[in-house]
């Protein structure tokens, strides 16, 4: 089992670009997350999906979208970078009833 | 409103030493706590959590928490460090209802010095 896996690993943007990150997971959880990691700062979320077909925001929601393809993956939009979304994005699961979330391995984002 | 506390950025401790990591929570309703630790480029990896019982937690490599109602605290300790613990570790809270996500804490950095 793979777990939470992540594409891609590192990506670098010019403001303006857009681009989207892929979240998979093969844990077969209903909720999947979206966090970004900034230094100093814990994680903060931006988006969740508590089951397959419905999203909603979370802390930081502004300039990302979401789309819940399917029960295993969940991808996170950025329609036109800034610098100051320059940070290291984590998916995660839950699976229902349970209270650990689990986390991918992260993808590094700098927008120049 | 939620809120976590780790009130230092960084601890030092020596290998085969005890450790302890700091957390302190304000959370309405019952806490729910965790932690995570972060290798360099790695994602956060499940430590322990507190749910409810017993007010000492054991969890992953050694590690145990132990959670105190009155000081509101659930501060991560190990009897012997390793130099293998060097990390970045986070305490969280549940926030209750809604997306049940976690809010997480700046995040301390452990290195153990050989």
């Amino acid at each position: 089992n793979a777990g939470v896996t992540q594409t891609p690993k590192f990506q670098v943007l010019k403001t303006g670009q857009s681009m989207t990150l892929q979240c998979a997971q093969d844990m077969n959880h209903n909720s999947m997350y979206w966090y970004r990691q900034d230094p100093g700062m814990g994680l903060r979320l931006i988006y969740y999906s508590a089951s397959e077909g419905t999203t909603d925001k979370g802390e930081v929601p502004n300039g990302y979208n979401v789309s819940r393809l399917n029960k295993r993956e969940f991808s996170l939009r950025l329609e036109s970078a800034a610098p100051s979304q320059t940070s290291v994005y984590f998916c995660a699961t839950r699976d229902r009833g349970q209270e650990t979330q689990y986390f991918g391995p992260g993808t590094r984002l700098l927008v120049l | 409103a939620q809120s976590v506390a780790q009130p230092e950025d960084q601890v030092n401790v020596a290998e085969g030493n005890p450790l302890t990591v700091k957390c302190t929570y304000s959370v309405s309703g019952n806490p729910y706590l965790f932690w995570y630790v972060q290798y360099p480029n790695r994602g956060l990896q499940f430590l322990l959590k507190y749910i409810t019982g017993d007010n000492l937690v054991k969890g992953s490599y050694g590690f145990e928490a132990e959670f105190n109602k009155s000081q509101t605290s659930f501060h991560l300790k190990k009897p012997s460090a390793l130099v293998s613990d060097s990390a970045l570790y986070f305490c969280a809270v549940r926030v209750p209802g809604g997306a049940n996500n976690l809010f997480f804490g700046t995040g301390t950095r452990l290195t153990v010095i050989p």
